[in-house]
């Protein structure tokens, strides 16, 4: 067990739709990373933010974003949503968000879109 | 741009010693990373190596770095059955990390 948790575990929707997937990082941990699995695009860093700021992005599209909350936890807002969203979306965490810091991964949230 | 490959497959007897190798183009990044997911689960850290070190060891575990040829390997000594998983290489430039495709490890009896 990581100490990331991520809700919900498996998420089927349809397209068009819209989803919130949410992401607790570890105790202590200030950065939370979004990475998205899918069989087309393996694994692909999304985005980075650091005590509630955007630090880095990555391959996300405008259709999706993210924020950090006060209380550290992290929301992945995917709207507009097609069928080749369709993948598993992990959440990372790490102490400051520097590369010297290892990041740590929860279990996943699967979506399916139908 | 940056890119990470390594070999999509890998079987192997119990017993054996795995190695399971990459490359990369982005030499900027401090640290490289092996990480390992079992089926149905998430990422797990296995190991880094400090990019300024040739070689690191962990257990059964030895990380290999050439930084001149870009090329990262990971070592599995007296592999077991439980090391099946898919193994991710990742470099680190600045603070995102860039994933491979994933070797998939299969250890037969």
């Amino acid at each position: 067990d990581s100490g990331v948790t991520q809700t919900p575990k498996h998420l089927i929707t349809a397209t068009g739709q819209r989803v919130t997937l949410r992401c607790s990082p570890r105790s202590g941990d200030l950065s939370v990373y979004w990475y998205q699995q899918s069989l087309d695009q393996g694994l692909q860093f999304l985005i980075q933010y650091y005590n509630g700021e955007e630090r880095a992005k990555g391959n996300i599209l405008e259709r999706f974003s993210a924020q950090q909350f006060p209380d550290l936890h992290s929301e992945l807002n995917l709207s507009s949503l097609e069928l080749g969203d369709s993948a598993l979306y992990f959440c990372a965490s790490s102490v400051d968000g520097t590369p010297g810091h290892q990041q740590y991964f929860g279990p996943g949230t699967r979506l399916t879109v139908t | 741009g940056e890119d990470v490959e390594q070999s999509l497959f890998l079987s192997v007897r119990e017993g054996d010693s795995s190695v399971i190798n990459c490359t990369y183009t982005d030499s900027s990044s401090t640290y490289l990373y092996w990480y390992k997911q079992e089926p149905g689960a998430g990422l797990q850290l296995l190991t880094y190596i400090f990019s300024n070190m040739d070689m690191k060891q962990d257990q059964r575990l030895t990380v290999l770095l050439n930084k001149k040829d870009k090329h990262l390997s990971l070592r599995i000594a007296d592999t077991q059955t439980g090391d099946s998983a898919i193994y991710f290489c990742a470099d680190s430039p600045l603070n995102k990390l860039i994933f491979g495709a994933g070797t998939r490890l299969a250890v037969h009896p």
